[in-house]
Order: C-alpha cells, then structure tokens, then sequence
C-alpha cells in the first residue's frame, strides 16, 4: 500500500539489542497496528493504537514496545527481552468504522545475527 | 475468545477452473465483518473482498465471490477462472464490530497449475 511506508526492508539484531521498526502513513488514518507473522503461519497482533499518545497491548505484547506521538507514525521497538524476534512484521492502519478493511505496508523482515 | 479456522493448509487448482477456499469463525457477537486478505510471494497483505454480517448477499468482487452462512458461521471464498496470479496465501479474518482488532486464520496456500 503506497500510503504506508515500512523501514528497513530487512533488520539484523545482535544479542541483547533493542531494535526500532518504522511505520509512517499518510492516508490520515486513526488507527495503526503491529502485527507478527512466522513462518507458514497467520497474523498475530502485538500492539494497536486507536488514537494518538494511546495504545494497547494485543496478543503477544511481551518484549515489545510502541509510542504513538504522531497521528502518522507508529513506530515498535523489539526489546532484548524479545527471546524469538526473527519474523516478518506487518503494520496496518484503518480509518472509520464498520465494513472499512486494514490496510497493510510492505513488511519488515527482522533476523537475528 | 474469538476464533478463524482454516481447515485447509493447501489448495490446488488448474488455470481457468474454479477453486473454493473454506474458513469458519467462532463469535458470540451479531455484528461483525469478515474479509479475505491474499499474501503472494511478495508478503504484501492484499484485500481480496468483505462481508458485512447484517448483510444477508453474497459479496461479489470480479472473480472472487463468497458464500456467507451465518448460522453456520462459514465463509468460504470462491475463485473463478483461475489465474496464475491468484497463486499465494490466502487469509481470512474476522473483525467484531465492538473491537479494534482483527483476528486472522492460519491462512491456506493456493497453488496454481498452468
């Protein structure tokens, strides 16, 4: 989706670093979201957002942390305490409500070294 | 807890026919909207097509159409005249309209033979 740009493409995360994923939108949309996908599997959420300086935890919380200073920007940051972080991970953002989808940007595909 | 099944790890089909992919969901909620979301090798996440709970017609999106049972809580989604592009991962996903989230299937792979 062009209006939501992910960065890096591709991580590499030494033991015990911290390592910040970027999503930036600029489709004006409230909600944002970070999902988890591992191989051959499905999506699971970590955090969401649904308005700016609020967010919640959502399945797989644990060893992740986000901020949502912006309206335009989420970005999540994979903690040391994240013991399995290698996976791709997807955000979203969805505006108004109802039948309206999510929209998803390119990934991020994170490795450990 | 709300739950998406896919039963189906893997689908095959031959360019131009038809191929149906079946999912289910578990919800204690009336109003909800469901959607097939396609992955090809790429991993972007594409929506396929959507369906409204309250809504008693099928969606219909070109190619791609859906048989909604909501009694049986069944969402299957069918792919007519198969491409070689349709070829990727398919996911359905289930979002209550009293939440945010969107809870996903496991996904099922569509293989394509030419």
């Amino acid at each position: 989706d062009g209006g939501i740009t992910q960065s890096p493409k591709y991580l590499f995360r030494k033991e015990g670093q911290n390592v910040t994923l970027s999503c930036e939108q600029n489709l004006n949309h409230d909600a944002m979201y970070w999902y988890r996908q591992d191989p051959g599997q499905g999506l699971r959420l970590i955090y969401y957002s649904q308005i700016v300086n609020d967010f919640q935890k959502g399945d797989i919380a644990e060893g992740y942390s986000v901020s949502r200073e912006k309206k335009e920007s989420f970005p999540l940051t994979v903690t040391s305490a994240q013991k399995n972080p290698t996976a791709f991970y997807l955000c979203a953002t969805r505006t108004g409500g109802g039948n309206q989808p999510q929209h998803f940007g390119d990934g991020t595909r994170l490795s450990i070294l | 807890a709300q739950t998406v099944t896919q039963s189906q790890p893997e689908m095959s089909v031959q360019e131009a026919e038809t191929v149906t992919l079946s999912c289910t969901y578990d919800t204690s909620e009336s109003d909800y909207y469901l959607f097939w979301y396609k992955q090809p090798p790429s991993r972007q996440m594409i929506l396929v097509i959507r369906q409204e709970a309250y809504k008693q017609q099928n969606a219909t999106e070109n190619r791609f159409s859906v048989n909604f049972q909501k009694a049986a809580k069944s969402f299957s989604l069918k792919i007519s005249d198969s491409q070689l592009g349709d070829a990727a991962m398919y996911f359905c996903a289930c979002r209550m309209d009293s939440s945010y989230k969107l809870i996903f299937g496991s996904g099922t792979r569509l293989l394509v033979r030419p």
